[in-house]
């Protein structure tokens, strides 16, 4: 069955950088986007980026655009989320999710998620 | 920008039916998706493209759409229900993702 596990999550100092991975199995890696969307305490959620099966189609969230990198190895079938400028307001929980996209005009979907990663920025 | 938007809460008692609205300019355009999140669980998908169900979901989960609304029904409330449900779509380009704010459904 499809399983996506996240690690990598951690308290950081406001400022530094944090790498989070996404390890799946259970389907075929490269026939599907793949996301990261995260969960602030409390709050809803909120999509950060996608990448195609192939990682040659990439968008991001503004909220996140420069800041945060998603990228992925079909080799590991793995998916990542590099983190740099990290501030309070990324405190959350992080998932990957498997996605759906019919094609390049139509939304995006999440049929299959990670557990979750929380990410802490403090000093 | 697009934005979707839902009730905050809705009650119901067990047995009866909850409706949870989802708005947004962009959805004549683009398909509607809903996810149902448990307390210190993941989301789950629950419905796709509009009004389809994914397999292993209950039948009493049904939608609809009509405009710039699509609805969350869920005929014969069961306290296992009670959860935060969340509306997604997308802008009209189809690029960004966009969530509702969530609806927290609670079973009397």
């Amino acid at each position: 069955q499809v399983q996506l596990v996240e690690s990598g999550g951690g308290l950081v100092k406001p400022g530094n950088s944090l790498k989070l991975s996404c390890a799946t199995s259970g389907f075929t890696f490269t026939d599907y986007y793949m996301s990261w969307i995260r969960q602030a305490p409390g709050k809803g959620l909120e999509w950060l980026a996608y990448i195609s099966g192939a990682g040659v189609t990439i968008y991001y969230a503004d909220s996140v655009k420069g800041r945060f990198t998603i990228s992925r190895n079909s080799g590991k079938n793995s998916v990542y989320l590099q983190m740099n400028g990290l501030t309070a307001e990324d405190t959350a929980v992080y998932y990957c999710a498997r996605t759906a996209r019919r094609d390049g005009y139509s939304a995006a979907s999440f049929d299959h998620w990670g557990q979750g990663v929380l990410v802490t920025v403090s000093s | 920008s697009s934005e979707l938007t839902q009730p905050p809460s809705v009650s119901v008692s067990p047995g009866q039916t909850a409706r949870i609205t989802c708005s947004g300019d962009a959805l004549p355009k683009q398909y509607a998706y809903w996810y149902q999140q448990k307390p210190g669980q993941a989301p789950v998908m629950i419905i796709y493209e509009d009004i389809k169900r994914p397999s292993g979901i209950p039948e009493r989960f049904t939608a609809s759409s009509s405009g710039t609304t699509i609805t969350l029904t869920i005929s014969g409330v069961q306290a296992e229900d009670e959860a935060d449900y969340y509306c997604q779509s997308a802008d009209r380009s189809g690029i960004s993702v966009i969530f509702g704010g969530g609806t927290k459904l609670t079973v009397l």
